[in-house]
This record gives C-alpha cells, structure tokens and sequence, in this order.
C-alpha cells in the first residue's frame, strides 16, 4: 500500500538558516511526488512536484526537492530560510491516471528571527 | 483565472444532521477531488470525480457522498453527522491531461464543526 512518512513534526529554524525537510514514501511503481505548504487557516499550495527525469526538481519560492529512488526519499530545502515560510508542510504522493493523494502527517516549520 | 471556491467557508451543524458542501474548479478543469483534514487523522483522500463519474473512493463510511455536475462543479454531502466528522474539508482540482502533469490547485477549504 501506499504510504508516505515525514518523520519531523516540528522543526524550528532561524531566519537565513538552510532548511531540510525529509520525507519518506512506498509505493510499488514509479510514484509520482509532491510538496504542498499550507499556512493557518489555508488550503494547499503546491511547492514542487516531481513525475520521472531530473532527480532535482525546483519549486516556487526557492525550494528544491530530491527524489532518491534507493532511499525511497524526497527531501525538501532550501538554501536560506525566511520568516514567511513558517508554515506547515506536506509530502504527498501519487499515481498515474489518478489525482488521489496520499499524505504524510505534515511537519510544522517555526522561524525564529 | 479564479481559483477553486468552495461554498460555504464555515458551518456549524448539530449530531444527526446532514451537510452539503460545494466546489468550484478551476475553469476547465474537469476532475475534482475532496479530501478531509483533521488534527488527529491529518489528510484524507475522500473522492475524486472526473466527467460526473466517480474514479476513486477513500475508506469512509457511506454517510459520505459526493457527485459532479456536468459542469465541473462538484458537492460531498454527509449524512447523520457525528462529532468526529468536524473536520477542514478540502475540494481540489486540475485539468487532467495526462500526457502533462496532474497537478492539483486546493481550494481554501470548508470548516465543518460538529456540536
């Protein structure tokens, strides 16, 4: 079955510091990958996706994600973290000829300034 | 071009009774999804509609329901509510061309407390 592991709940940071959020999935074919950020009282926003190709894909707002198919990872960062990322973050993933997402329990990022 | 909307934002029902809640897509987007998000049980893939046929179904119960109309839009009704079914319930679309990405835009999502 299906299922998609983000083993961080929290993680605090400070400002300009790197960001590494990790994620975690099994799934027995190529799966398709994602990250969505939701800020309170939000729906989802889609950060990045990955479907097949460069192992390095970059999203919006100066993510970037990695699929590691021998690790089953797809570890989200970004270089340099700011304020307005503080957010909760979601790994999901997916299938072909299907839109249902399966979704880790979400890590919830704090940015201290 | 307007995002996903979804109708109403809050909604405050009593145990037993039942709800609707309404979508939106995307212009042209012709799948919809619903999923419900709960503290406890975080994301959860509800349904998933496409040309007014259902495609897929998440484990719930049968007191929830969904349709698409012919055009895109979408509602979930759940019946006999119950305290656990408070809960941000979340419609998405997207266009559905699988020779392209299936990306999905989220809705802001309905607030749905149970008393």
């Amino acid at each position: 079955a299906q299922s998609v592991t983000q083993p961080d709940i929290h993680i605090t940071v400070s400002e300009g510091a790197s960001l590494e959020l990790r994620c975690n999935y099994s799934y027995g074919a190529t799966p398709y990958l994602f990250w969505y950020v939701q800020s309170p009282g939000q729906g989802l926003q889609l950060l990045l996706k990955y479907f097949s190709g460069d192992t390095l894909v970059q999203g919006i707002k100066g993510f970037e994600a990695e699929f590691k198919r021998s690790q089953s990872s797809f570890n989200l960062r970004k270089p340099s973290v700011h304020w307005s990322d503080a957010a909760e973050y979601f790994c999901a993933v997916g299938a072909y000829n299907t839109d249902k997402l399966i979704f880790g329990t979400g890590t919830r990022l704090q940015v201290f300034p | 071009k307007a995002g996903v909307t979804q109708t109403p934002r809050y909604l405050i029902k009593t145990r037993g009774q039942q709800v609707t809640l309404s979508c939106s897509p995307i212009s042209g987007h012709r799948s919809v999804s619903w999923y419900q998000q709960t503290p406890g049980q975080g994301l959860q893939f509800l349904f998933e509609y496409f040309s007014e046929t259902q495609r897929n179904k998440g484990n719930f119960p049968g007191r929830f329901s969904g349709r698409q109309f012919s055009n895109s839009r979408s509602e979930m009704n759940v019946s006999t509510l119950e305290l656990g079914d408070s809960a941000l319930y979340l419609c998405a679309s997207s266009s559905v061309d699988r020779d392209q990405s299936n990306e999905q835009f989220f809705g802001p999502g309905t607030r749905l407390t149970v008393l």
